[in-house]
């Protein structure tokens, strides 16, 4: 079966410091990846997807950035933290072909 | 794009009584709809979805209902329990899109008291 793993599950950040969350998926291939934030309140803003090793498409330019250095691993990342970015990041994947989305567990990150 | 609208944005209802989230979408294209159930702190989980080549879909408590011709879609909770209680999101997906790109509702906040 199908597990996707997210890392750190909390993390509290300076402003200005850099960001690195990391997404891995196991138990299927070339999946697409998917990376939202959800702010404090409900709504699930899509940041960044990716249908295959390299390939990254942006959603919303912002000062994070997107990479996938492997076919089951999404990395989401930031030069220099602002407030704003905190918030609930969620990483999810989706079968090739398939239309259903399974999000991972999420890291919480807050900038202070 | 697509543009999905969802209502209420918050719901109570007693225990035992039933709740229905509604939701339109404004691309004809669109022919995937899946909800998500979100605990608090949780992720969110898929719970049920429907293709536009059917009306209606159950899951013991939980239906779905999709007129294409309104374009309009309803999560149907029965007897509900108190474990119910969560954010829940729609979402639509376009046929052909290789991504399967989802857009999403705000969300509703549902209570049920006991």
């Amino acid at each position: 079966s199908q597990t996707i793993h997210q890392w750190p599950a909390t993390l509290v950040q300076p402003v200005g410091s850099p960001l690195s969350l990391e997404c891995t998926v196991e138990g299927t291939s070339n999946p697409n990846l998917y990376w939202y934030r959800q702010a404090a309140g409900r709504g699930l803003q899509l940041l960044f997807y990716s249908v295959g090793i390299g390939q990254i498409s942006s959603e919303v330019p912002q000062n994070l950035s997107a990479s996938r250095p492997q076919d089951r691993q999404f990395i989401l990342s930031s030069k220099k933290l602002l407030l704003s970015d905190s918030g609930f990041y969620l990483c999810a994947w989706s079968p090739v072909g398939g239309r259903e989305q399974y999000f991972g567990p999420g890291t919480r990150l807050t900038v202070t | 794009g697509e543009n999905v609208e969802q209502h209420p944005s918050t719901l109570s209802v007693q225990e035992g009584d039933s709740a229905v989230i509604k939701c339109t979408y404004s691309d004809s294209a669109s022919n995937y709809f899946p909800w998500y159930k979100q605990e608090l702190g949780k992720r969110p989980q898929l719970i049920i979805d429907i293709r536009s080549n059917v009306g209606e879909k159950k899951d013991q408590r939980i239906a779905v209902t999709l007129n294409k011709t309104a374009k309009h879609f309803s999560l149907h909770i029965t007897e509900t329990q108190p474990e119910d209680s969560a954010v829940y999101f729609c979402a639509a997906s376009k046929r052909g899109s290789t991504l399967g790109r989802l857009y999403f509702g705000r969300g509703t906040q549902l209570t049920v008291w006991p």
